[in-house]
Parts: C-alpha cells; sequence; structure tokens
C-alpha cells in the first residue's frame, strides 16, 4: 500500500467552474477526512466518512460544497461555482477505527488555484 | 470550545540550536489525543508524535522531545541540535476522545527556519 493519494496535485480553474477532487486512501482505513488549508494556516477540517456513511460536515462546507465515498473506498470532493475564496490546499487523510488507534495518514493534497 | 494556540508565528535558529515550540491547547473533555505534524516545502503533513491524555510521561526520540503538561494544558516540542532538514511548518492538533470522530482541530502552525 502506497499511503493515501490525491489526485490531482495542483488544479487552476477560473472562477465559476466546477472541480472535483479524488482521494484513494488506505485500503484498510475505514474512516477518511477532508480539510482545508489556506496559506499560512492550520488545516480546517470539512468532513468525515465513516465507509460510505458521511457523519459529520462542518460549517465550512457550504452548499457548493459535496463529497462522496460510494462503496467506502475512494472519496470525491466537489465544488460547484468556485470562487476565489476557494483557493487553498485541500487535504484527505484516513485512519483505522478509533479501538486501532489513532493512525491518521494524510495524503499530499490537492493544491487549488481559483483564477 | 476546543481550541489550540501555536503563539510563535515563526522562529529562525541557527544550525544545532536547540529550539522549542510551544503549543496551548483547550478543550473540555477529559480523554484527548494530542498530535504534532511536521509540514516541509513538499506540502505532505508527516506525523510526528500522538499522546493521549492520561499519559503525561515526557517523550525523546532521537532529537525531538515532548512536554505534556496537562497542569499548563501545553504540549511543546523540542529540538535539539537543529539540523537544516528540519526547516519545516510544525503543526499541534487536538482531538477529542468523546465525540469519537477522530477529526484533529489544528493549530496556526510555527514555521522555523534553521540556518546553516
Amino acid at each position: 500500500d502506497t499511503g493515501v493519494s490525491q489526485d490531482p496535485r495542483h488544479k487552476i480553474t477560473k472562477r465559476g467552474q466546477n472541480v472535483t477532487f479524488r482521494c484513494d486512501p488506505i485500503s484498510e482505513h475505514n474512516r477518511l477526512y477532508w480539510y482545508r488549508q489556506t496559506l499560512g494556516q492550520g488545516p480546517e477540517f470539512l468532513t468525515y466518512f465513516q465507509n460510505e456513511a458521511q457523519l459529520e460536515k462542518s460549517r465550512l462546507l457550504s452548499d457548493r460544497f459535496s463529497a462522496e465515498r460510494p462503496k467506502g473506498s475512494f472519496s470525491t470532493l466537489e465544488i460547484q461555482r468556485t470562487e476565489q475564496g476557494d483557493s487553498a490546499m485541500y487535504l484527505c487523510a484516513s485512519s483505522p477505527p478509533p479501538q486501532e488507534g489513532y493512525g491518521y495518514t494524510f495524503g499530499s493534497g490537492t493544491r487549488l488555484t481559483v483564477v | 470550545a476546543q481550541k489550540v494556540t501555536q503563539a510563535q508565528t515563526e522562529i529562525s535558529v541557527v544550525e544545532k540550536e536547540d529550539v522549542t515550540l510551544d503549543c496551548v491547547y483547550e478543550t473540555r473533555d477529559t480523554t484527548y489525543y494530542l498530535f504534532w505534524y511536521k509540514q516541509p516545502p513538499s506540502g505532505e503533513l508527516v506525523f510526528l508524535i500522538r499522546r493521549n491524555s492520561f499519559d503525561e510521561q515526557n517523550e525523546i526520540s532521537g532529537r525531538y522531545s515532548w512536554n505534556f503538561q496537562k497542569s499548563t494544558s501545553s504540549f511543546n516540542f523540542t529540538i535539539t541540535a537543529s539540523q537544516v532538514v528540519d526547516s519545516a511548518v510544525y503543526f499541534c492538533a487536538l482531538s477529542e476522545g468523546q465525540s469519537n470522530t477522530g477529526k484533529l482541530i489544528f493549530g496556526q502552525g510555527t514555521t522555523l527556519q534553521v540556518k546553516p
């Protein structure tokens, strides 16, 4: 297993366009998290899945954002009608169930630039 | 409300100096976890340590050491004999045990620059 993979690494889009990012977690991890990191700040929690169920969403996740994790494997994060304020690094992480310890592993992130 | 504060925005040291990165947290939970992550210029977050709230033993791993003090809600990180490769942004993070979500609350980060 090569860890958590995110695709693409970089995305430049025009304001108003839709974008979709993909995250492939570590295969035996049932939890998957999305975070957003803006320049000079720490990552901020967006949402998380346990298997295919989306169990929590941050208030940061506006109606333009949607995340899915079909079949409890990979996840996608879509941003509709992008705005310049959406420019950030989007990080995905996965972890095993809590009883197995908080073994968080982060991906390398997708850097989004909205022009 | 839970919160993590890293008051030092940037620290600059010369190689071989010791440096301590401060972290203060707030939580109402009695069960929680504290983390340190390193983020080099390449962007990925590298896990350094996890400590649970019931384990106040300090830990040393090579040149890294951590000082957890519940009385002051602090979890400070010291790098001994710093090296240029230690240059990165370091994040302290908190995860509350009772909510069981596992989500992390990060501080703002401390940028460490180690000069040769």
